[in-house]
């Protein structure tokens, strides 16, 4: 199984409601990952967790607080989005920080702000 | 501030032609990721480039590294229209952190 699921799928959210994205993977690996793409951009680092701690924040808004709960759980909290935050969100998983290193994507939450 | 510079941004080039897509990236790094975007899809791992002078090849593309130059290429062999996707390197800045170049959207005319 090399399966990063992400739900949901599609969310849209007004500026004041509260909304989480999941990520779940079975495959052992001890990193995880989001990634915020903008539409026709590349994707962009936000946080890298690795053994369930907190790695690499990239100076992300505090509207947006990542959570994991175990290490095949990655959760990202929603809280008094901009419309700017719309965007495809990705999350990734690889067996650790060392090794051969390669991520594998989910299929990503695409996100709208009204 | 790590760069990494793909180009060209687009490619518009006709089925059974070759053509390489380049990358270049500003700082030190030994590991280089190759990615597949489908348009509205997520990112499809196609190479994982591990060290100067790495060439790795799957189907109708081969990819490189050349850790001096800070450079590598993604080679398309005889294009075929499946492989129009938007294509992007990435480089490891350390610990995973990658930084991906802007994209190169690639699209293969009959």
């Amino acid at each position: 199984d090399t399966e990063v699921t992400q739900t949901p799928k599609h969310l849209v959210m007004g500026m004041t409601n509260k909304k989480s994205l999941k990520c779940e993977q079975h495959m052992g690996h001890r990193a995880m990952y989001w990634y915020k793409q903008k539409a026709k951009k590349p994707p962009e680092l936000m946080f890298v967790y690795s053994y369930e701690k907190l790695s690499i924040n990239e100076s992300v808004p505090s509207r947006f607080s990542p959570e994991c709960p175990n290490s095949s759980l990655l959760n990202l909290h929603l809280h008094a989005l901009q419309p700017e935050d719309s965007a495809l969100y990705l999350c990734a998983s690889s067996q650790d920080l060392g090794g051969t290193g390669e991520l594998f994507f989910g299929e990503g939450s695409r996100l709208t702000v009204l | 501030e790590l760069k990494v510079e793909q180009n060209p941004l687009f490619l518009s080039m006709q089925e059974g032609k070759n053509y390489t897509i380049y990358c270049n990236y500003s700082t030190t790094s030994d590991r280089l990721y190759w990615y597949r975007q489908d348009p509205g899809k997520s990112l499809e791992s196609l190479f994982v480039l591990l060290s100067n002078g790495a060439v790795k090849q799957e189907g109708r593309l081969m990819a490189s590294l050349d850790t001096k130059a800070r450079l590598s290429t993604l080679h398309i062999t005889a294009a075929v229209h499946d492989l129009s996707a938007t294509y992007f390197c990435a480089v490891d800045t350390g610990r995973r952190a990658l930084t991906f170049g802007s994209g190169t959207r690639l699209q293969v005319q009959p």
